[in-house]
C-alpha cells in the first residue's frame, strides 16, 4: 500500500516492560512524526524526524521515551519501563514533497497492565 | 493558553444537512497554516482540507468547506449534505511558520449524523 503502515496494531504488556512500535512512512516523505492520542483527547507531538535525525524531541514526556530513524525511512518508538499512563495510541505521520499536510497510519493501540 | 480550542464535545446533524464545527486558534506568528481531520471509529485520521493564513478565499474541498475568519482566529469546518458516513471524530489542528515541526490539534468534536 501507498499510506503510512505501524505496527504492531495492539499491544498489550506488563508494566514495567519494553515496547518497540514500529512505522513505515509513505515513500519519499522525509518528515515523520509521532504522536500519542489519549481518549477523548487530540493527537499530542512527541517527536519529529527529519531524515535521520531527531528535528525537534521536544514532546518525549520523559528518558523512558526513545525513538530512532537510522535509515531516514522507518522509524521506531522505544518506551522502557513501561508505565500505565502510556497506556495510549501512537500515532505516526509523514509528510514531504513540499505538501503541507502529514499524512498518519492507523497507530498502535497500546496497553500496559 | 491553547493553541487550538473546540468547543463542541458532541454535535448531531440531519442526514443531509449541513453542519459547522467551530475551531478557534491562538498563535502571534503572523504566517501559519489550519487544518481539519477526520477520524472514524477504525482510529486513522484523515485529512480533509487546509488553509493557509495568506490564502484570501476559504478553503473547498467537495462537501467540505472552511469559513476562514481571521480577526476573530476563527477555522470552523462546514459540511454539506451530511452522510451517515460523516458519524466520526474531527480535530482541528494549526501549524506555525516559526515552529514548523509541530501541529497542534484541538480536543476534536464528535458528529453524529442521524438518518
Amino acid at each position: 500500500g501507498a499510506g503510512v503502515s505501524q505496527t504492531p496494531s495492539n499491544k498489550v504488556t506488563e508494566k514495567g516492560k519494553y515496547v518497540e512500535l514500529r512505522c513505515d512512512p509513505i515513500s519519499g516523505h522525509t518528515a515523520l512524526y509521532w504522536y500519542r492520542q489519549s481518549l477523548g483527547q487530540g493527537p499530542e507531538f512527541l517527536i519529529y524526524f527529519q531524515g535521520t535525525g531527531a528535528a525537534d524531541d521536544s514532546g518525549l514526556p520523559n528518558d523512558r521515551f526513545f525513538a530512532v530513524r537510522p535509515e531516514g525511512s522507518v522509524s521506531t518508538l522505544k518506551i522502557q519501563r513501561t508505565e500505565r499512563g502510556d497506556s495510549a495510541v501512537y500515532l505516526c505521520a509523514s509528510s514531504g514533497g513540499g505538501q503541507e499536510t502529514q499524512y498518519f497510519g492507523p497507530g498502535t493501540r497500546l496497553l500496559v497492565l | 493558553a491553547q493553541k487550538i480550542t473546540q468547543t463542541q464535545p458532541g454535535m448531531f446533524v440531519q442526514e443531509k444537512e449541513a453542519v459547522t464545527l467551530d475551531c478557534t486558534y491562538d498563535t502571534s506568528d503572523p504566517s501559519y497554516g489550519l487544518f481539519w481531520y477526520k477520524q472514524p471509529s477504525s482510529g486513522e485520521m484523515i485529512f480533509l482540507i487546509y488553509q493557509g493564513s495568506y490564502d484570501q478565499q476559504n478553503a473547498t474541498e467537495g462537501r467540505y468547506s472552511l469559513n476562514f475568519q481571521k480577526a476573530r482566529k476563527s477555522a470552523n469546518l462546514v459540511i454539506s449534505a451530511s452522510q451517515l458516513g460523516d458519524s466520526a471524530m474531527y480535530f482541528c489542528a494549526m501549524r506555525e511558520r516559526g515552529n514548523f515541526n509541530k501541529f497542534y490539534f484541538g480536543s476534536g468534536t464528535k458528529l453524529n449524523v442521524k438518518p
